[in-house]
């Protein structure tokens, strides 16, 4: 079965430009989250769905940060417009609704630099 | 409040040796899971053991194994024989029934030494 799949694999951008980050969640899961990591301030929850529905944005940065999730195969993350303070890997990750043990399948992640 | 928290930001340990890697959770539901996961230099997440908040087993795959202590709400990562290729960043993560997030730790850095 494929994994969460992310797009691109890297993207280096120059300061102002629009920054667009897409996922293909695993087949058949309910959730899907957008995670980034920096060394300053390690994983960070940036939003989640649930059935395509933007459960919780509190960890949405500012406005030049917007998600969404047009269907149950598809998310993007945008950035517009983007800022160097912004490069850091961009994890997209799935998992099942359910019991609390359903864990959570990472995709190989973005990595942005924003120059 | 911070939810989870990892102590050691980093460790060292002999080849073939055992490992304990530190995680502490706060929380106040009843039904939760609680989960690590290892990333190598590669910057790939990779799921390893999961543990049940109703389970009164431990769990373990393979090598890893999770010292579950409720009462104290500690959910520790041992790695038995460490190898080489174990040297890597390990997150502690909890998902909590309600809300359904995953809440991650600051990781832990293991460096296995030959």
């Amino acid at each position: 079965d494929a994994g969460v799949i992310q797009s691109p694999r890297h993207e280096v951008t120059e300061m102002g430009q629009e920054v667009t980050l897409r996922c293909k969640p695993i087949s058949g899961h309910d959730y899907l989250f957008w995670y980034r990591q920096t060394m300053m301030r390690g994983l960070e929850l940036l939003i989640y769905f649930n059935n395509n529905v933007p459960i919780d944005d509190s960890g949405m940065p500012e406005d030049r940060f917007s998600a969404k999730m047009p269907n149950a195969s598809f998310s993007t993350l945008k950035i517009q417009p983007s800022e160097p303070r912004d490069s850091a890997v961009y994890f997209c990750a799935s998992s099942r609704q359910g019991a609390s043990g359903n864990t959570i399948y990472f995709g190989e992640g973005s990595w942005l630099t924003v120059v | 409040a911070q939810k989870i928290t990892q102590t050691q930001p980093g460790m060292f340990v002999q080849e073939k040796e055992a490992v304990t890697l530190d995680c502490t959770y706060d929380t106040s539901d009843q039904s939760y899971g609680l989960f690590w996961y290892k990333q190598p230099s590669s910057g790939e997440m990779i799921f390893l053991i999961y543990q049940g908040s109703y389970d009164e087993q431990n769990a373990t795959e393979g090598r890893y194994s999770l010292n579950f202590q409720k009462a104290r709400k500690s959910a520790n990562l041992v790695i038995s024989a460490s190898q080489l290729g174990d040297s890597a960043m390990y997150f502690c993560a909890m998902r909590e029934a309600y809300g359904q997030n995953f809440v991650f730790g600051p990781g832990t850095r293991l460096s296995v030494l030959p």
